[in-house]
């Protein structure tokens, strides 16, 4: 049964620091994994899809690594701002289910 | 991408009642999905919603308490029966970009649901 954690759980950092959000997953057999970030109260934003054949996939100041056969993959933002302050979940599809999902990381951008 | 849209966008419930839940999407699309965020946690699939066929539900979850209706390729409706406080929950339906398991999940702005 596939399984993915996020760590950290919650992460608070000062205004234009470079930040990294780790996910990692139990079953390597993947077909991709999904980058969401959630607003307090609100639906998913998809923000990168990377296919299980690249290594990595960049939108803007995020760019998402994927390092399959060691289970892993990381959200790296850049010069990060107040207005990335959300949580931001990892997701993979499994044999039985679309996704499953981490608990995700809860983030604080500090003005 | 997709645009999905859902209704209510929130609301407060007797405990007791039923609230349905509606999803709409800008395309036609064979799989609609709906989850469960319970208050801290993660999403969990509760069933998918095929067109012509009954839902397929997900352990823990059952037609009883959550009735599902998907009437054509663009709509799909949630039931939360008999509700409870433990019902509480933000409820999001989503779709693919294609079959799964290879495709892209995008999801809708989510029911948050609160019952007394």
């Amino acid at each position: 049964k596939q399984e993915v954690t996020q760590i950290p759980a919650a992460l608070s950092v000062p205004e234009g620091e470079n930040l990294v959000l780790n996910c990692s997953f139990t079953d390597s057999a993947i077909y991709n994994l999904q980058w969401f970030r959630q607003d307090p109260g609100k639906g998913l934003t998809s923000l990168l899809l990377i296919q299980s054949s690249q290594r990595e996939q960049t939108s803007g100041r995020l760019n998402a690594s994927l390092d399959k056969s060691s289970g892993r993959s990381t959200l790296y933002i850049a010069a990060s701002q107040p207005g990335d302050s959300a949580t931001y979940l990892c997701a993979v599809p499994s044999r039985n289910t679309p996704l499953v999902f981490g608990k995700g990381t809860r983030l604080s951008v500090i003005a | 991408s997709a645009v999905i849209s859902q209704k209510p966008s929130r609301d407060i419930c007797q405990r007791g009642t039923s609230l349905t839940i509606q999803c709409q999407v800008d395309s036609q699309v064979t799989m609609m999905f709906w989850y469960r965020q319970q208050p801290g946690q993660s999403l969990t699939l509760i069933a998918t919603a095929n067109q012509g066929s009954e839902a397929t539900y997900e352990s823990g979850f059952v037609i009883d308490k959550f009735p599902i209706s998907r009437p054509n390729l663009t709509f799909s409706t949630l039931t939360v029966s008999n509700m409870s406080p433990e019902d509480s929950s933000i409820y999001l339906c989503s779709v693919g970009s294609d079959p799964p398991p290879n495709n892209e999940q995008f999801f809708g702005p989510g029911t948050r649901l609160t019952v007394l």
